[in-house]
């Protein structure tokens, strides 16, 4: 089935620094990448959606200069975390569907957790 | 129009109980109905999905009954083991097109040895 790969599975930084988070579907090719924010116990919130070779779509209250998201290519969608503060910390999961097949399902990726100190 | 009730929020049952977990939808657009379980510190994966032409989808233990008119569907698990205690989520989409998934809030699911 649809592999969705998600890099990296943690990372801690500095606040102020910047982090950017891959995510590739690795037997498909997706024209359109969804990237999440899951707070602990919580449900999934989208934050925008990514759209290869044009600008992503946020969602309403996302900061697109704080999450950078690019798009380049049919199976890499980047998330960058600009400037990042604590309150930025948290799961960040990617998704993607696979277009060129109908009904078909999303998929996401492992997630990465975010920690900034 | 664009969200979906998931209810209850959390369940405890012992092992080889049914769980039931209920989410209700408005928007008659939406013609995908899939559910995810996540495990701590994973991301979501997809267990079992149906369309509204159908009442009712099994997929080896998790069953899905779907209401078109009362805009509800269900996710039942038989004989449910410690090994399913996970998160689960519904959602509800467009099957074509890049329409998002609009998520349920959850349910937190422990299965008693």
């Amino acid at each position: 089935g649809a592999v969705v790969s998600q890099h990296p599975s943690w990372v801690i930084c500095k606040s102020g620094t910047s982090v950017k988070i891959e995510c590739r579907s690795l037997d498909f090719q997706a024209t359109t990448m969804f990237w999440y924010r899951q707070f602990p116990k919580q449900s999934l919130m989208l934050m925008a959606t990514s759209n290869e070779g044009s600008k992503a779509t946020y969602e309403q209250g996302v900061e697109k200069d704080k999450f950078l998201i690019n798009h380049a290519s049919l199976t890499l969608s980047t998330l960058t975390v600009t400037s990042a503060h604590p309150e930025d910390s948290s799961f960040y999961i990617c998704s993607a569907r696979d277009f060129g097949l109908y009904n078909s399902p999303l998929h996401f990726g492992n997630g990465t957790r975010l920690t900034v100190t | 129009q664009q969200q979906v009730k998931q209810s209850p929020q959390s369940l405890i049952v012992q092992k080889g109980g049914i769980p039931i977990i209920n989410c209700a939808y408005e928007n008659t657009a939406f013609d995908y109905f899939p559910w995810y379980q996540q495990f701590p510190g994973k991301g979501p994966a997809l267990l079992i999905a149906i369309r509204p032409d159908v009442s009712e989808k099994k997929e080896g233990r998790f069953t899905i009954s779907f209401n078109k008119s009362a805009k509800q569907f269900s996710l039942h698990i038989m004989d449910s083991q410690p090994g399913d205690s996970a998160t689960y989520f519904c959602a509800a989409s467009r099957a074509s097109g890049t329409y998002k998934y609009i998520f349920g809030t959850g349910t937190r699911l422990k299965v008693l040895a």
